[in-house]
């Protein structure tokens, strides 16, 4: 069964912690995606990957980074985590959009709920 | 600039009824894609439907049809006949494809559907 594997479900962090959010897919995607999910904002692209060690800025790339280093696997990171980074970050992937068929979507892994006290 | 407006935040049924989820997005893009999924209470966001910008055909599966229409921007989500298991956020996405190629998600609907 083709997944989107998140490496937490639940992670509580302090403030100023350096925070490693994981995310792996097995379907050997192009692209890969990392969005974060809050009430009444519904989900904002923070950043994306078209290809290893490829990365693009979303919506709200401020506070964070990302790391490409191999094509199944897409990192998001905190460098100092902080109490407005309280949220639930979703990871995504797909096919590159040249080789879509008619079902092709993206993917998303369960999420992971980051708390930052 | 892309966007996607959801402009129900909650809306709220007694079992059975039919209920429409308005979703109308923005893009000076010709060539797109528009996506629902569905985020039930367990958390994870289910695909239901991908619809090609020139593909106004308008489609049903069970209970579920939508309807695009591109000459209004909108992309409407019917659930015939409710049922409680349908109680979700859906979300509204709209990919584009000409340049970066991303997915722009509206603010969600919360349905409850009540027995």
């Amino acid at each position: 069964d083709v997944k989107v594997t998140q490496s937490s479900r639940y992670l509580v962090k302090r403030t100023g912690e350096k925070v490693f959010l994981e995310c792996v897919q097995d379907m050997d995607h192009e692209n890969m995606f990392w969005y974060r999910q809050d009430p009444g904002l519904g989900l904002r692209l923070i950043y994306f990957s078209y290809d290893v060690k490829m990365k693009e800025k979303g919506d709200i790339p401020e506070g964070y980074s990302v790391s490409r280093e191999k094509k199944e696997r897409f990192s998001l990171i905190l460098e100092s985590a902080s109490t407005n980074q309280t949220s639930m970050y979703l990871c995504a992937s797909s096919q590159e959009v040249g080789r879509w068929d008619r079902n092709e979507k993206l993917l998303f892994g369960s999420g992971t709920q980051l708390s930052v006290l | 600039a892309q966007k996607v407006t959801q402009a129900q935040t909650e809306i709220s049924v007694v079992e059975k009824e039919d209920v429409t989820l308005d979703c109308v997005y923005e893009t000076r893009d010709t060539t797109y894609y528009l996506f629902w999924y569905k985020q039930p209470p367990s958390g994870e966001l289910v695909f239901l439907i991908r619809r090609n910008s020139f593909d106004e055909q308008n489609e049903i599966s069970g209970r579920y049809s939508w309807n695009f229409q591109k000459s209004t921007s909108s992309f409407n989500f019917t659930i015939t006949a409710s049922q409680v298991v349908d109680s979700a956020v859906y979300f509204c996405a709209l990919f584009l494809i000409q340049g970066a190629q991303k997915l722009v998600f509206g603010q969600g609907t919360r349905l409850t559907i009540n027995p």
